[in-house]
């Protein structure tokens, strides 16, 4: 099945460092999504991307939808430790109802 | 933002038992509704897609007769897992769609908090 590459799959960083992380796919992408999620918790989403080049802020948080349609990053700014959690980026095929998920990247802040 | 919950939130059960998880959207329709497992330090893998109204579509690999669904209205839909065991020991997460927001590419799913099921 489908799948997207997220990387890296973790980063150890200290507060107030900016954060970059990516998705890619072999596939093309009609939205592009970047989830939160805490422990014992559901994703949250965070950005939402519908169209090639589209760049979308959230506060410190930045995402953009890449012109190939299959690849986005999000970056974050001046990271604080409420930011620590698992982002995921999540594509969604053209047509379809579903997303699909990448692995996760597991963000730890050392204050 | 839309909001959807999940219940129980956690629960344990003993092996060869049936468990229900319930997942409603609060303050939308939500047509279809996905159901997703997620093991430990993993990410969320889709098990299926519910449609109000009719049979829930599997994804590849998941028994349709051991996690039943039901959507029958347009708020609630059911997870039930049958005769578990303890590798159906998981998070399972539901998420809705806004109907409401629907545009041609637009597909924004809201997710529940989770129920974390323990087989033992």
């Amino acid at each position: 099945g489908q799948q997207l590459n997220q990387s890296p799959q973790s980063m150890f960083i200290q507060e107030g460092e900016d954060v970059s992380m990516n998705c890619t796919s072999s596939s093309i992408f009609n939205t592009w999504l970047w989830y939160k999620q805490e422990p014992g918790e559901g994703p949250v989403l965070l950005i939402a991307l519908y169209k090639a080049g589209e760049l979308t802020s959230n506060g410190r948080l930045t995402a953009q939808f890449g012109i190939t349609r299959k690849d986005s990053f999000l970056n974050i700014s001046a990271s604080i430790p409420s930011d620590v959690g698992i982002y995921f980026c999540a594509g969604q095929l053209l047509g379809a109802q579903k997303l699909v998920f990448g692995q996760g990247t597991r963000l730890t802040i050392n204050p | 933002g839309a909001v959807v919950s999940q219940h129980p939130s956690w629960v344990i059960c003993k092996s060869g038992t049936s468990v229900k998880i319930e997942c409603r959207s609060l303050d939308f329709q939500a047509t279809t509704m996905f159901w997703y497992r997620q093991f430990p330090k993993q990410s969320l893998m889709l098990m299926a897609t519910s449609n109000e109204g009719s049979k829930a579509t599997y994804e590849q690999g998941v028994e349709k007769d051991k996690f039943l669904i039901n959507h029958a209205s347009l708020t609630l839909s059911t997870l039930t897992v049958t005769s578990a065991h303890p590798e159906d020991s998981s998070f399972y997460i539901c998420s809705a769609r806004d109907f409401s927001t629907r545009r041609s590419s637009y597909n924004e799913q809201f997710f529940g908090p989770g129920t974390r099921l323990t087989v033992l």
